[in-house]
C-alpha cells in the first residue's frame, strides 16, 4: 500500500540553526500539506501546496518557514532560524486532490527538538 | 472559543463497553468532519467521514447534527486495540484545498 514518508525521523538542532524536513508524498498524489503537533497539543496545520506553490497557510507559518517541491518526488518544509518553540512533531500529508472528500494521508512524522 | 472542542477525557472502559465521544465546531459554514485515530506518537489516520445521514462501519457510528454543530462516534464493543486518542476534525470552510482542523482529541484506554 502506497505510503507517505518522511526524513529523519528525528532531528535535533540548536536554536538559530536551519532545519530541511524532508517528505515523500505518495506518488499519483497532487496536494500536499504540512501539519505540527507540539507534545500534548492539537495537531495544528501549517501550509498546503498544489501546482507548485502555496495555496493557503496558517498565521504559524510565518517568514521563517518555506516549502518546496525540489524535485518530482520530494516535499520539504525549511525553518530558517529555529526557535525552541519550534520543538514538535511535523506531520507531512497528501491528497489526490483537494476539497472535501478526499482523504489526507499523513506520513509517520519528524520530531523536532530544539536546544 | 475553540474552532473544534472534544471531550478531554481520558476514558478508561473494559473490553466490550460501548463508548461514545463527542465533539463541537464553533464555524457553522464547516463543511466536511472527520473522526481520526493517533496511536501514541503515531501519525494520525483516517477513521471515518461523517455525514448528516449518519454512517456506520462496522463497530463504529458516526453522526452529524448540523443545527447543534455536533458529531459524535460510538464504538461499540470496544477491543483493546481501539485503545488511542480519537481526534474529531473539521474541514476549514472556505478553504480550497481542504485544510484540517484538529480537535484536542479524546484519549481512549480499553482494559482487559
Amino acid at each position: 500500500e502506497p505510503e507517505v514518508t518522511q526524513t529523519p525521523s528525528h532531528q535535533v538542532t540548536q536554536m538559530g540553526q536551519e532545519v530541511i524536513l524532508r517528505c515523500v508524498p505518495i506518488s499519483n498524489h497532487l496536494y500536499f500539506y504540512w501539519y505540527r503537533q507540539i507534545l500534548g497539543q492539537k495537531v495544528e496545520f501549517l501550509v498546503s501546496f498544489y501546482n507548485n506553490e502555496i495555496s493557503e497557510k496558517s498565521e504559524i507559518f510565518d517568514d521563517q518557514f518555506s516549502v518546496e517541491r525540489p524535485d518530482g518526488s520530494n516535499f520539504t518544509l525549511k525553518i530558517r532560524s529555529t526557535k525552541l518553540e519550534d520543538s514538535a512533531m511535523y506531520f507531512c500529508a497528501s491528497s489526490e486532490a483537494g476539497g472535501t472528500f478526499h482523504e489526507q494521508f499523513f506520513g509517520p512524522g519528524t520530531r523536532l527538538t530544539v536546544l | 472559543r475553540k474552532e473544534v472542542e472534544q471531550d478531554p477525557g481520558p476514558f478508561n472502559v473494559p473490553e466490550g463497553a460501548t463508548v461514545a465521544f463527542n465533539c463541537t465546531y464553533s464555524n457553522s459554514a464547516s463543511q466536511s468532519f472527520f473522526w481520526y485515530r493517533q496511536d501514541c506518537r503515531k501519525e494520525p489516520k483516517l477513521l471515518m467521514s461523517v455525514y448528516s445521514s449518519g454512517n456506520e462501519d462496522g463497530r463504529f457510528t458516526a453522526q452529524l447534527n448540523r443545527a447543534s454543530q455536533y458529531i459524535s462516534l460510538l464504538i461499540r464493543d470496544s477491543k483493546l486495540s481501539d485503545s488511542a486518542t480519537y481526534l474529531c476534525v473539521a474541514m476549514r470552510a472556505g478553504g480550497s484545498q481542504g485544510n484540517l482542523i484538529f480537535g484536542k482529541g479524546t484519549k481512549l484506554s480499553v482494559k482487559p
